[in-house]
């Protein structure tokens, strides 16, 4: 089973900060994603990626950056955190082999900016 | 462009009752869809796809979806609902666009006693 692993279930951050969200799945997957989930608007795609090193913009990026120096691994960056970025976020994977393959999820990480 | 609307946010329904979640979608191109749930405090889990082939998808813990291609609907049903499926459920969906998926914004079903 692929296991996606998001490092933070909780978080707590004070406006203003540099946040650092990290993500690791272990299925050797080429594609990872980062979403945003709020109440009454489903998942909205910040970034993703399709290979180490390149990154491509989603829907709401702004504010956002991502990293991704390691296969495995998938950073998401909150430049300065600000309270309206409030959110649970969510971690994907998928492989490469078509628009067909599902996307393989982790639990999520509840981040709170006060 | 592609995109998915689910017109119930919330839907409540007595235990060993059916169900029926509702997805409509848009897209110019072939489309490729997917139901996920979501249980309390968790990640998104798949539920059932639809690739191409046999219209009705069977997935896991008893569901199915219909694909309606005239329609374009791909509407997720249980016959008989537990208390366990009280969770949020997303369709989504893909195209030829590369991987990224389209989500709905969530249906959420509460299984009543």
């Amino acid at each position: 089973d692929v296991k996606v692993t998001q490092s933070s279930r909780y978080l707590v951050k004070r406006t203003g900060e540099k946040v650092f969200l990290e993500c690791v799945q272990d299925m050797d997957h080429e594609n990872m994603f980062w979403y945003r989930q709020d109440p009454g608007l489903g998942l909205r795609l910040i970034y993703f990626s399709y290979d180490v090193k390149m990154k491509e913009k989603g829907d709401i990026p702004e504010g956002y950056s991502v990293s991704r120096e390691k296969k495995e691994r998938f950073s998401l960056i909150l430049e300065s955190a600000s309270t309206n970025q409030t959110s649970m976020y969510l971690c994907a994977s998928s492989s490469p082999t078509g628009s067909y393959q599902p996307q393989h999820f982790g639990d999520g990480t509840r981040l709170s900016i006060l | 462009a592609q995109s998915v609307t689910q017109l119930d946010s919330q839907v409540p329904v007595f235990e060993e009752a059916p169900v029926e979640l509702r997805c409509n979608y848009s897209s110019s191109v072939s489309v490729y869809l997917f139901w996920y749930v979501q249980y309390p405090n968790q990640g998104l889990q798949l539920l059932l796809k639809y690739l191409s082939g046999s219209t009705l998808v069977k997935g896991i813990n008893g569901f199915e979806a219909e694909f309606n291609k005239s329609q374009t609907s791909f509407h997720l049903r249980k016959p008989s609902v537990h208390i366990s499926d009280t969770a949020e459920y997303f369709c989504a969906v893909s195209g030829n666009t590369g991987n990224q998926f389209y989500f709905g914004t969530g249906t959420s079903l509460t299984v009543i006693p």
